[in-house]
């Protein structure tokens, strides 16, 4: 079975500051991650996701995530952030290796941007 | 269109009431999804779609749940004899490859379903 932690409820972060959304996963397989994100009464936003190649990987609106295999983690990060950046951000997992397995989504993060 | 539509977008029932909840996805786009997401949680796989076939029914909390997507394009998710605790927002998401373990989903802004 394949699960999904985010640690942390709620990340608050000071505008321009780098921010970090952390992610870890346990899947029988190889892990293909993804990470998401919601703003009020929106569907899920896809952001980027990891299937292989280089551990770090580049998405939309300046954000990247690191994967880390021995620590099975995901996080989302970025350099500087902005005050739209807000939301709720979910990370996914998904069994590469089986076919049948779909998303597992985590709980869910909160960010806030403080101005 | 340009993404995936879902209607209604609220939907009050009264408790024992059916509701149906519709989905359009994106054109072209082979694989269909339904998810609950309960408040405060993430979203959770209820079926898949792979054309007009549903492959997936697994996460269909009982047999009040009932979906279908007969051409292979839109689709609709029944709910019959609502309870309370089917109160939550209903996510669809398209996806353009058959399953596509690697592809990305797009999802719709969801229904949310408040019964009473």
């Amino acid at each position: 079975a394949q699960s999904v932690a985010q640690p942390e409820d709620q990340v608050n972060v000071a505008e321009g500051n780098p921010l970090t959304v952390k992610c870890t996963y346990s899947v029988s397989g190889n892990p293909y991650l993804f990470w998401y994100v919601q703003y009020p009464n929106r569907g899920l936003q896809f952001l980027l996701k990891y299937i292989t190649g280089d551990n770090l990987v580049k998405g939309s609106y300046g954000f990247e995530a690191e994967f880390n295999k021995s620590q099975t983690s995901f996080h989302l990060k970025k350099p500087s952030a902005l005050v739209s950046d807000s939301a709720l951000y979910f990370c996914a997992v998904r069994d590469g290796d089986n076919y049948g397995q779909n998303f597992v989504f985590g709980p869910g993060t909160r960010l806030s941007v403080l101005p | 269109g340009a993404g995936v539509s879902q209607s209604p977008r609220y939907k009050v029932a009264k408790r024992g009431q059916d509701v149906a909840l519709r989905c359009d996805p994106i054109s072209g786009h082979v694989s269909l999804f339904w998810y609950q997401q309960a408040l405060g949680q993430g979203p959770e796989f209820l079926t898949y779609f792979q054309n007009e076939a549903q492959l997936d029914k697994s996460g269909l909390p009982s047999d009040r749940f009932f979906a279908e997507r007969p051409e292979g394009s839109v689709s609709t998710l029944k709910i019959q004899r609502t309870q309370q605790e089917d109160s939550a927002v209903y996510l669809c998401a398209s996806s353009l490859r058959r399953s596509g373990r690697a592809n990305e989903q797009f999802f719709g802004p969801g229904t949310r379903l408040t019964v009473l």
